[in-house]
């Protein structure tokens, strides 16, 4: 079945570092990728989608400066936390979708957070 | 408001019964989905029903769909210990995927 990559999946870092974390589908091309924040216990926040060569549209409340997405190309979307604070501490989920609305979106295994 | 909410809850059983878990969207649907995450990981797609199927049918997952009623279940027959896990549907709606709440299931061996 259809894979994506995200790595890495944990961070543990000082208050106003930035964090890249990356995601890739392996054996499709990627039309179009999501990433989500997800607290404990509690269900997926979509952030932002991307498509290839666009710009990031972003959800309402999720700062663009803050959190930069980069699609570069068909396999490869990158999520940049920017000067991260203890509060950006969260669980990253990207995902990753073809062509259609009707295909289903696969999932990376997740991104831990910690930030000191 | 997002779409492909279900019924927060629960659901602890022995190893063999079967599983039911409710979902309920609000709004008109392109496809429903239902995915599995296990603790800390990320989510596994299980099955997609699209507006038009009623009913669909994966290995020991069963889906039914109601638009009249804008419901949606997931059954998991022979319950197994692996089955534990958290379980979301979502929606497609605006090009994105809309998660409900999710339901924590506990499998006992």
């Amino acid at each position: 079945g259809a894979v994506v990559s995200q790595h890495p999946s944990w961070v543990i870092c000082k208050s106003g570092t930035s964090v890249k974390i990356e995601c890739r589908s392996l054996d499709f091309q990627a039309t179009t990728m999501f990433w989500y924040r997800q607290f404990p216990k509690q269900s997926l926040m979509l952030m932002a989608t991307s498509n290839e060569g666009s710009k990031a549209t972003y959800e309402q409340g999720v700062e663009k400066d803050k959190f930069l997405i980069n699609h570069a190309s068909l396999t490869l979307s990158t999520l940049t936390v920017t000067s991260a604070h203890p509060e950006d501490s969260s669980f990253y989920i990207c995902s990753a979708r073809a062509e259609t609305a009707n295909q289903p979106q696969h999932f990376g295994d997740g991104t831990r957070l910690s930030i000191l | 408001s997002q779409q492909g909410e279900e019924d927060p809850q629960a659901l602890s059983i022995q190893e063999g019964e079967n599983a039911t878990m409710n979902c309920s969207y609000k709004t008109s649907i392109n496809n429903l989905q239902w995915y599995r995450q296990n603790s800390g990981r990320g989510l596994v797609h299980l099955i997609l029903i699209r507006s038009n199927e009623r009913e669909k049918h994966s290995g020991r997952l069963r889906v039914t769909l109601d638009t009249s009623k804008k419901s949606s279940s997931l059954l998991i027959t022979a319950s197994r210990a692996a089955d534990t896990a958290s379980y979301f549907c979502a929606d497609y709606g605006n090009n994105r995927l809309a998660f409900g709440k999710g339901n924590q299931v506990v499998v006992i061996p």
